[in-house]
């Protein structure tokens, strides 16, 4: 089954204003995970939740999480041409052992406009 | 800060062929992974290694995939005999078994294998 399904795929908004990303995901997790993605580059660390957590701020950057609905959101507010990038949620499912393996969606391309 | 270094960024191959692809994890990370992204594909897990030996590994990590840490500092992914469908980004990670960061994983900046 796929984990981390995100969405919009793509979204294209104005310098300013507020990108709103969604996941969701199908198995039970330890954590989720957003990384950013410049194209064609490496993977950042954004932000982690936890399964027992609610909602977590860092920065412009605030992400939920339900875990009834099984689905995660990152805000980004008052966005910036510079958070142009693909933005990626990772679960990291229970009882995966410490492997810490973790299960990339596919993605929402984000485009920020000056 | 500390960050995962690759090397090299770029590598392009005949099909056949063996790679090396290498990576310098954080120095007091435990932890190292291996994924890859096929362009315009999600990225998927290939293989974690702990304690000198691999922890976990995916489907797609068949008898042509192996991983080592041949020294205290570099890990690498050797792919024997490469195929087309070798061709994607292959990312380094890893993370630290301890402390309020343990379970973030830390990524490098890739290595871009085209298999021709």
């Amino acid at each position: 089954s796929q984990q981390g399904e995100e969405d919009p795929q793509a979204l294209s908004i104005q310098e300013g204003e507020n990108a709103t990303m969604n996941c969701s995901y199908k198995t039970s997790i330890n954590n989720l995970q957003w990384y950013r993605q410049n194209s064609g580059r490496g993977l950042v660390h954004l932000i982690l939740i936890r399964s027992n957590e609610r909602e977590k701020h860092s920065g412009r950057l605030r992400v939920t999480l339900d875990t009834s609905k099984k689905s995660s959101s990152l805000l980004i507010t008052a966005s910036r041409a510079a958070d142009t990038a693909s933005y990626f949620c990772a679960t990291v499912r229970k009882g995966s052992g410490n492997t810490g393996k973790l299960i990339f969606g596919q993605g929402t391309t984000l485009q920020v406009k000056p | 800060e500390p960050e995962v270094t690759q090397t090299p960024s770029h590598q392009v191959t005949q099909m056949g062929q063996e790679v090396i692809l290498r990576c310098v994890p954080i120095s007091n990370h435990l932890y190292f992974y291996w994924y890859r992204q096929i362009l315009g594909q999600k990225v998927e897990f290939l293989v974690s290694f702990y304690n000198n030996e691999i922890s976990e590994k995916s489907e797609i990590f068949d008898d042509q995939f192996s991983v080592e840490r041949p020294d205290g500092s570099n890990f690498t992914l050797k792919i024997r005999s490469t195929k087309l469908e070798d061709s994607a980004m292959y990312f380094c990670a890893s993370r630290d078994i301890s402390g309020t960061t343990q379970e973030t994983q830390y990524f490098g900046p890739g290595t871009r294998l085209l298999v021709l």
